[in-house]
């Protein structure tokens, strides 16, 4: 069964402090890994794809990183309006072509 | 604007009631796709339409149904309303590309 484990659940950051969130995925076959940004209340955005392991995808602050694995995001010098939810999702390459999406991690950049 | 429109915004109804939430998909997306999102839940996937047919099943429940018409628009029929189908209900479509484009939501409140 695909498996989705976002971490951490919440993270909070100082302007500027950098860090790194973790999606550990279990899938039968990986077509793509996806990350999305949600802000309450609104729909997911979508950021990266990401097909192959050792693939890296950069975006203004955001760099998406996959291994066999997992995947991180990389958060360079945050800014308060990088706080939001950030989603991750795999899509098999059997079965339903859906998405399986983990349950997020919260960060909140202070400024 | 992400292209993909979702109607009413929100909704309040009373248990046991039925109603119907619409989706237009972005322009040339033949795959439409509804997921549920509770407040202790990550984005739970539904039923995926394509080109008018029924493509995939996830954790839907019986009292929901779903379907897409000739103009590829789609809607998603909850009857028999409990307190728990209250969540946020989004629909997202997809085209050539793997990536998936939400709409902003409906939310659903069950009183």
């Amino acid at each position: 069964e695909d498996q989705v484990t976002q971490s951490p659940e919440a993270l909070r950051l100082q302007e500027g402090e950098s860090s790194s969130l973790n999606c550990s995925y279990t899938v039968s076959g990986l077509r793509g890994l996806f990350w999305y940004r949600q802000d309450p209340g609104k729909g997911p955005e979508f950021l990266f794809t990401l097909y192959s392991a050792g693939e890296e995808k950069e975006k203004e602050r955001l760099k998406a990183t996959l291994t066999k694995k997992e995947s991180f995001l990389h958060i360079t010098a945050p800014k308060p309006e990088d706080s939001a939810t950030y989603l991750c999702a795999v899509q098999a390459t059997t079965g339903a072509n859906n998405l399986f999406f983990g349950t997020g991690t919260r960060l909140t950049v202070i400024p | 604007d992400s292209g993909v429109t979702q109607t009413p915004k929100h909704l309040i109804t009373a248990t046991g009631q039925r109603v119907t939430l619409r989706c237009s998909p972005r322009s040339g997306d033949l795959s439409v796709y509804w997921y549920q999102q509770s407040l202790d839940q990550g984005l739970q996937f539904l039923i995926q339409y394509y080109n008018g047919e029924e493509r995939a099943k996830g954790n839907i429940l019986e009292r929901f149904s779903a379907q897409q018409f000739p103009d590829l628009h789609s809607e998603l029929n909850l009857s028999s309303l409990e307190l728990g189908d209250s969540a946020l209900y989004f629909c997202a479509s997809s085209g050539r590309s793997y990536g998936y484009t939400f709409g902003s939501g409906t939310r659903l409140t069950v009183v």
